[in-house]
């Protein structure tokens, strides 16, 4: 596809259930990233992955939260025994290549409410 | 102190209006700026990006680095209805290639 492209668009679930969510990054691009936000609130970083390397994980909140990364393109970004604070927008970024100078492509995103 | 702080506003203007959005940082290691505009129940799109120091234009929009200050401003000329949206700043640097971002702030633009 032309863009990063993130599914579900929308997504209400229960409190205490599993969610997962889908990130396609823009093809050939090495680098993505997951960030939240939430209503008034700018992006919270939340995980980093580059090529192969271990991915960094210092900004997901709790232990709750997971991602992966299959194959260096896909990924999923878990949420565990979801809580209502975890009621955001989820989105999802890539780039071309690691590097300070790179710009972030942004998916539409997918919200996310539990109730 | 957050890294990079942004008034939300929202910012109401009139059509035609000259803009100016800013952020601040705390961090002099930074060195990559970025403006993103955020329409509402969109991803964050890029604008400008700019490298150190000083200005860089693009239509309507210039972008302007003050790294002694750690101020960096977006100014928006001859602003349009459809430029009302949030405008996130965002920055990196220092050895890290993940952008910290403002909270945005929110531009209404009223005929």
């Amino acid at each position: 596809g032309a863009g990063v492209s993130q599914s579900p668009s929308n997504k209400v679930t229960e409190k205490g259930k599993d969610v997962e969510l889908r990130c396609d990054p823009i093809s050939g691009h090495t680098a993505l990233y997951w960030y939240r936000q939430s209503l008034g609130q700018g992006l919270e970083f939340l995980i980093y992955f580059q090529g192969n390397s271990a991915p960094d994980k210092s900004g997901l909140p709790s232990d709750r939260f997971s991602a992966e990364r299959t194959g260096g393109s896909v990924s999923t970004l878990t949420i565990q025994r979801t809580q209502q604070e975890d009621s955001a927008v989820y989105l999802c970024a890539s780039s071309s290549r690691q590097g300070e100078d790179t710009e972030a492509f942004f998916g539409q995103g997918t919200r996310l409410t539990v109730v | 102190q957050k890294e990079v702080e942004q008034d939300p506003g929202p910012l109401s203007v009139p059509e035609g209006a000259i803009v100016s959005l800013n952020c601040t940082y705390s961090n002099s290691a930074f060195q990559y700026f970025m403006w993103y505009r955020q329409y509402s129940r969109k991803g964050p799109e890029l604008l400008m990006y700019t490298y150190s120091s000083g200005n860089k234009e693009d239509g309507r929009f210039t972008a302007q680095v003050d790294k002694s200050s750690k101020y960096i401003s977006l100014f928006i000329r001859d602003s349009q209805p459809s430029d009302s949206a949030t405008y996130l700043c965002a920055i990196k640097g220092g050895g890290s290639y993940i952008p910290t971002f403002g909270r945005g702030t929110s531009l209404i633009v009223h005929p």
